[in-house]
């Protein structure tokens, strides 16, 4: 079965600290993979899409089809990037319904 | 509209009663997408809806729930005879085609007491 898996709740860093925020995946097919953010009192928003290869707001995250990963990453944390990160799997074949994960809330502080 | 516009943003109702909840999507977006979230946990697909194809029905959890979209465009989700466990904040998206990325709304806060 199709499944996404954040293993981490929360995670709390201090401004300036490298964050990686961990997505692994469970897909047999070919997955397109997404990172979705939530800010405090905002409507969900997609941050970036492994299609794209950008980095937006400087987090980047690279598919690694081996390890079946999704990383959320970014070198200097702020704190204005405190919010909720939900990774989510698209199935191939048409179906655009997203598979998302549990969520990880990301606590930067001062 | 600026977005995706979902009504009421919050529903309180007694168990047993039937609620509906209604989602505009985005001018022009052909596809729509009800989700649920419940608390602690990640968003759950419900149904999705693209042009005048028949809609995904796959993720809805019991024949207690349906989903309609009228024109293409509004969609209204219907839960009949409501339990507690229906409790969850429920989020509508819609996107301009099956390729494109989702866009959300603020979702409606369904509280069964």
């Amino acid at each position: 079965a199709q499944r996404v898996t954040q293993p981490e709740k929360l995670l709390s860093v201090f401004k300036g600290a490298p964050v990686e925020l961990k997505c692994n995946y469970s897909y047999s097919g070919s997955p397109e993979l997404f990172w979705y953010v939530q800010y405090s009192r905002q409507r969900l928003q997609l941050l970036l899409r492994h299609i794209s290869r950008e980095s937006i707001k400087g987090f980047t995250a690279d598919l690694n089809k081996g390890e079946t990963s999704f990383h959320l990453k970014k070198p200097f944390a702020q704190e204005e990037d405190s919010a909720m990160y939900y990774c989510a799997l698209r199935l191939s074949g048409g179906y655009n319904k997203l598979i998302f994960g549990a969520g990880t809330r990301l606590a930067v502080h001062p | 509209g600026a977005g995706v516009s979902q009504s009421p943003s919050n529903k309180v109702t007694e168990k047993g009663k039937d609620v509906e909840l209604r989602c505009d999507p985005i001018s022009g977006h052909t596809a729509l997408y009800w989700y649920r979230q419940s608390l602690g946990q990640g968003l759950e697909f419900l149904i999705y809806f693209q042009g005048n194809s028949a809609p995904d029905k796959s993720g809805l959890p019991s024949d207690r729930f349906s989903a309609e979209r009228t024109g293409g465009s509004v969609s209204t989700l219907t839960i009949q005879r409501t339990q507690q466990e229906d409790s969850a904040v429920y989020l509508c998206a819609s996107s301009f085609g099956l390729d494109q990325p989702q866009h959300f709304g603020d979702g409606t806060r369904l509280s069964i007491l």
